[in-house]
């Protein structure tokens, strides 16, 4: 089975300041990562994902995470905000196949950004 | 990108009443579809897996037989909620996808307020 921790629930920022949303995750196998974003009264809408290859994913409106194996995490970056960014921020994890093929979602952080 | 449809994207009835919510995979073939449920500021919680053509399968908990799940072709499924209860207000969010490596697309949504 697999567990998604995202360590904060809320997360301030200034306009225009870099940001990290934090994600942790256990699994007794190989997992693929997802970030997903969902604003008001709407789905999710998928960020980015590691599948395999290159630990630094790169995503749609400027976001990037990097997958560290070692410290089973999964970070969520983007070097410069914007008022439009704010929004609920997911991170999703998946099994490889079977019966561990479902995502498993965190709680979510929500990214508040400010003027 | 793939294009998930969900509708209604709002629906309030009175208690006692049957709701059908519709999820359509618009640009992609989608051999397995689930459907969440997001209470308020809280992460989504799946509730049935279904494969086109067979049975859904329901998570611990989850009533099969108030939330009915139709997975009749590739491209639709439907959420029946039955005899609609006040506690059943619910923001559910279809999704789906289209093999098991691919990442999962997201509906809208459909918010449920029951009276």
């Amino acid at each position: 089975a697999q567990s998604v921790t995202q360590l904060d629930s809320q997360v301030p920022v200034f306009e225009e300041a870099p940001v990290e949303l934090r994600c942790n995750y256990s699994s007794s196998v190989s997992v693929y990562l997802f970030w997903y974003v969902q604003y008001p009264n709407q789905g999710l809408q998928l960020l980015l994902k590691y599948l395999s290859g290159s630990t630094l994913v790169k995503g749609i409106n400027g976001f990037e995470a990097e997958f560290n194996k070692s410290q089973t995490s999964f970070h969520l970056r983007k070097p410069s905000v914007h008022i439009s960014d704010t929004a609920e921020y997911f991170c999703a994890v998946k099994g490889y196949g079977g019966s561990q093929g479902n995502l498993i979602f965190g709680k979510g952080t929500k990214l508040s950004v400010k003027p | 990108g793939a294009v998930v449809s969900q509708h209604p994207s709002w629906v309030i009835c009175k208690s006692g009443t049957s709701v059908k919510i519709e999820c359509r995979s618009l640009d992609f073939q989608a051999t397995t579809m689930f459907w969440y449920r997001q209470f308020p500021k809280q992460s989504l919680m799946l509730m049935a897996t279904s494969n086109e053509g067979s049975k859904a399968t329901y998570e611990q908990g989850v009533e099969k037989d108030k939330f009915l799940i139709n997975h009749a072709s590739l491209t639709l499924s439907t959420l029946t909620v039955t005899s609609a209860h006040p506690e059943d207000s619910s923001f559910y969010i279809c999704s789906a996808r289209e093999s098991g490596i691919q990442p999962q697309h997201f509906g809208d949504g459909t918010r449920l307020s029951i009276l």
